[in-house]
């Protein structure tokens, strides 16, 4: 079946810096691909949507110059944490429709932050 | 907002069916519903999904009540590798629509030994 990829499934940084979190469709193309957040024992926040050649779309009261999304390709999402700070530790988890096939939304393995 | 409500928690019996209920009761005629799981620290993982009859796959059945209004996911022979979260999702068809998929909290099932 058709696979979503993300990179890196965990990562550990001090507050302030920068993290890059890719998402990537393997054997599919897909024009939009969605980024959530999910603390501990809560449910999938949806953050954005990410469109291909244009701009995101975000979610009431996400912050788009702190999370910076880039959709360069069909197969490609990135979603960029910037100065990143203890509040921001989460599980952040990319999805992608596969629209050519059976319309199923497969989602990434999921990329763990931990903001020091 | 989710448009559905499922009960927070389940336990099951290894081996045996589990039944994961779910009220939809505002689905629209072009909706169709969806169930994931989420396995701890993973992405969720899509079950099935119908529109009005009942479907089955390698994995579940689904029910759809006639009105639509509700829906029963069926685990036939749980094991413990099903212990997860599940989520009932109603959306248009993800094939056409690239709608958001709004997650509510969903159900924690608990197959127990």
């Amino acid at each position: 079946g058709a696979v979503v990829s993300q990179h890196p499934s965990w990562v550990i940084c001090k507050s302030g810096t920068s993290v890059k979190i890719e998402c990537r469709s393997l054997d599919f193309q897909a024009t939009t691909m969605f980024w959530y957040r999910q603390f501990p024992k809560q449910s999938l926040m949806l953050m954005a949507t990410s469109n291909e050649g244009s701009k995101a779309t975000y979610e009431q009261g996400v912050e788009k110059d702190k999370f910076l999304i880039n959709h360069a390709s069909l197969t490609l999402s990135t979603l960029t944490v910037t100065s990143a700070h203890p509040e921001d530790s989460s599980f952040y988890i990319c999805s992608a429709s596969d629209s050519s096939n059976t319309g199923e939304l497969f989602f990434g393995e999921g990329s763990r932050l931990t903001v020091l | 907002d989710a448009k559905t409500t499922q009960p927070p928690s389940m336990d099951c019996a290894e081996g045996r069916a589990a039944n994961l209920p779910c009220n939809h009761s505002t689905i629209s005629g072009n909706e169709y519903v969806y169930w994931y799981r989420q396995i701890h620290s993973q992405g969720p993982q899509y079950i099935i999904h119908g529109l009005k009859n009942n479907e089955t796959n390698e994995m579940a059945s689904l029910i759809i009540t006639e009105d639509r209004k509700s829906s029963t996911l069926i685990l036939p022979h749980a094991t413990l590798r099903d212990t997860a979260v599940y989520y009932c999702i109603v959306n248009r068809d993800l094939k056409t629509s690239y709608d958001k998929v709004i997650f509510g909290p969903g159900t924690s099932l608990s197959v127990i030994p």
